[in-house]
């Protein structure tokens, strides 16, 4: 079993729908990341949380340190959203998990 | 600099020719990796670097791999004899010190041909 893991691995929505991408993790941490990356490659750093909620425009990231989860939550969605988010823990060594792969119709 | 930058950003090369990847991390970071993505796979450890201590090369994947860093400046990942296999996204991140909030750079996209 993964260290992190993250469910969905793919989703599908249509544009306006709230997105939810979980991350679970056995492992103690000190900080928990979630990055997106876009078809190019490029990786973008959109939180790092070690407790409660950050918001940042229409994405909100939540952490549960006692259920060791996170949950990243995309509120009215939009094509321009797709991408892979990825979920990292700082726990002795840095660890990802798989991604999801996220993809906004129009 | 204000984030980790990463350089370049895209790479074509032919196969067997040598590759240098560098990144740049913050000032005064000391703990650094080095990850690679392959296409359709997640991230893969390939080596980390703590102030002076001797770095963690257990992810390198092969002889062919290498990683530098002179105490807390820039790090070089060199490949040399480059395969198709090593096509991959590959992306630095940096931090004060270990387990402190990493910044990650962007990630040098390397494609093999």
């Amino acid at each position: 079993k993964n260290e992190v893991e993250q469910s969905p691995q793919n989703l599908t929505a249509q544009e306006g729908e709230f997105i939810t991408i979980n991350c679970s993790y056995s492992v103690g941490i000190s900080a928990l990341h979630w990055l997106q990356q876009h078809p190019g490659g490029g990786i973008v750093s959109l939180f790092m949380l070690s407790s409660g909620k950050k918001k940042h425009g229409r994405l909100i990231a939540t952490i549960n340190i006692q259920e060791k989860h996170s949950s990243l939550h995309i509120t009215a969605s939009h094509p321009r959203d797709s991408a892979v988010y990825i979920c990292a823990v700082e726990g002795g060594k840095l660890i990802f998990g798989q991604g999801t792969e996220l993809s906004v119709k129009p | 600099g204000a984030g980790v930058s990463q350089s370049p950003s895209n790479k074509v090369t032919e196969k067997g020719k040598d590759v240098e990847l560098r990144c740049d991390p913050i000032s005064g970071h000391t703990a650094l990796y080095w990850y690679r993505q392959r296409l359709g796979q997640g991230l893969e450890f390939l080596i980390y670097f703590q102030g002076n201590s001797a770095p963690d090369k257990s992810g390198l994947p092969s002889d062919r791999f290498s990683a530098e860093r002179t105490g807390e400046s820039v790090s070089t990942l060199t490949i040399q004899r480059t395969q198709q296999e090593d096509s991959a996204v590959y992306l630095c991140a940096s931090s004060l010190r270990a387990n402190y909030g990493y910044t990650f750079g962007s990630g040098t996209r390397l494609t093999v041909v």
